[in-house]
């Protein structure tokens, strides 16, 4: 079926490891995202792409990493893990110009 | 600075009742707003959209209300059903469709609808 995936769902890693969340959509949308979802905060904006080769600070950039090679994949990564960093985190992909977005499922980092 | 507040994090609302969650900004550029649900392990989805050329949009049981004086927008779920018990986000955009794609989010309402 067409939409976004997102792996891995959960992960558990330690402080200081490089940890790379995948992003995969079908749709071939121009722009993607990355969001994280943390009690009290709601969804931030992380990263996003308005095309292949064209990435973007949001919100909350400090500590990630994005890159953007191909339409359809956008991964994130944190260079060197911190526990401030645990968190739930959502792709996204805009459906069209009225800023409705398809969010993956969401992938569950948690850092010891 | 949160652009986009959500004074209420959880709202309890018998079944068959209205409810009716709240979502306050403070930007003034903000001119396009959304709604999404959210159920637990699954990202949030798309509900309902209001522009600022508007002050009320409907679609079936959800209505938004927007009210840019006070700078208050709100979603009426009439009747509420079990299956409206979800985390709800407002979020914001300014000039949608003029390369800034970006929403500004919440931080959520947690509904539950009581049988």
């Amino acid at each position: 079926d067409a939409g976004i995936t997102q792996s891995p769902r959960y992960k558990i890693t330690e402080t200081g490891r490089q940890v790379t969340l995948m992003c995969h959509q079908t749709w071939s949308h121009s722009y993607m995202f990355w969001y994280r979802q943390d009690l009290g905060h709601g969804l931030r904006l992380i990263y996003y792409s308005a095309a292949a080769d064209i990435t973007d600070k949001g919100e909350v950039p400090d500590g990630y990493v994005v890159s953007r090679s191909k339409t359809e994949n956008f991964p994130l990564t944190l260079e060197s893990a911190t526990r401030s960093q645990t968190s739930v985190y959502f792709c996204a992909s805009i459906r069209n110009v009225a800023g409705e977005l398809f969010f993956g499922e969401g992938s569950r980092l948690t850092v010891l | 600075d949160q652009q986009v507040k959500q004074n209420s994090p959880s709202l309890s609302v018998q079944e068959g009742r209205i409810s009716i969650l709240n979502c306050d900004y403070t930007n003034s550029m903000f001119d396009y707003f959304l709604w999404y649900k959210k159920y637990p392990a699954e990202g949030p989805t798309f509900l309902i959209s209001i522009s600022s050329i508007k002050d009320k949009n409907e679609d079936g049981r959800f209505t938004v209300f927007l009210n840019k004086s006070a700078k208050h927008l709100s979603l009426h779920i009439v009747p509420s059903q079990p299956g409206d018990s979800a985390v709800y986000f407002c979020a914001a955009s300014d000039a949608l469709g003029f390369g800034n794609e970006k929403l500004t989010f919440g931080t959520g309402t947690r509904l539950t609808i009581i049988p």
